[in-house]
């Protein structure tokens, strides 16, 4: 089957870093990606990683190890806006399929 | 703007009704999707269309149905078959016009009263 596993809940407090982890498991692979979404919102893109390495945006870096079929999503410099659940998609590229991760809850603290 | 609209942002369904969710985009994607959200949890993928007047089960189809007859038009059907329909809806559409990153719709809410 295809899956991808991410821990439920993390917390932080301000000014932090804090690194969310993805492992998957799917029959095709493109690329790895990740989003943010607030509570009643829509899921909004973060970072997309095709190729192994690292991949800087702002506050946010996200990772890829397909050998490991693994990712990471790192957020520095926390800030309380931050608070928000973090998905990961495996783009399983020949088939279309978008698969996503169970989410997880990211709660800032002061 | 470019984007994604999904019509009605609420909705509420009563017990053997069909209803249907809306979800146009005017990015010129070819790929559009729809997910199910249930309340803290993850986006589960009902269904699939890669090109016009194509579409393929997601994970969690039965009781659901789509059509793309148009590039720009995605619409969902839940229908009485669906016993629990009460969720978060969200329409989604990636294309090499907008370097392949997804594009969500604000969603839609349906409530079975």
């Amino acid at each position: 089957g295809q899956s991808l596993e991410q821990p439920s809940e993390v917390t932080a407090v301000e000014g932090a870093i804090v690194q969310i982890n993805c492992t998957y498991q799917t029959s095709g692979f493109y690329g790895l990606s990740w989003y943010q979404q607030h509570d009643g919102g829509a899921p909004t893109f973060l970072s997309y990683n095709a190729l192994d390495g690292l991949e800087e945006t702002g506050r946010f870096s996200s990772f890829l190890s397909r050998s490991d079929s693994y990712g990471y999503l790192l957020l520095q410099e926390l800030q309380m806006k931050d608070s928000a659940s973090y998905f990961c998609a495996v783009d399983s590229g020949n088939t279309g399929k978008l698969i996503f991760g169970q989410g997880t809850t990211l709660q800032v603290k002061p | 703007d470019g984007g994604i609209t999904q019509s009605p942002k609420y909705l509420f369904r009563k017990e053997g009704q069909n209803v249907t969710l809306s979800c146009e985009q005017n990015l010129n994607h070819d790929a559009m999707y729809w997910y199910r959200q249930d309340p803290g949890q993850g986006l589960r993928l009902i269904y699939y269309s890669q090109i016009v007047n194509d579409f393929q089960k997601g994970d969690i189809a039965e009781g659901y149905s789509v059509s793309r007859e148009k590039k720009e038009s995605f619409p969902l059907t839940v229908t009485s078959a669906q016993k629990n329909p009460t969720a978060f809806y969200l329409c989604a559409s990636v294309g090499q016009a907008t370097g392949n990153t997804i594009y969500f719709g604000e969603g839609s809410w349906l409530t079975v009263v």
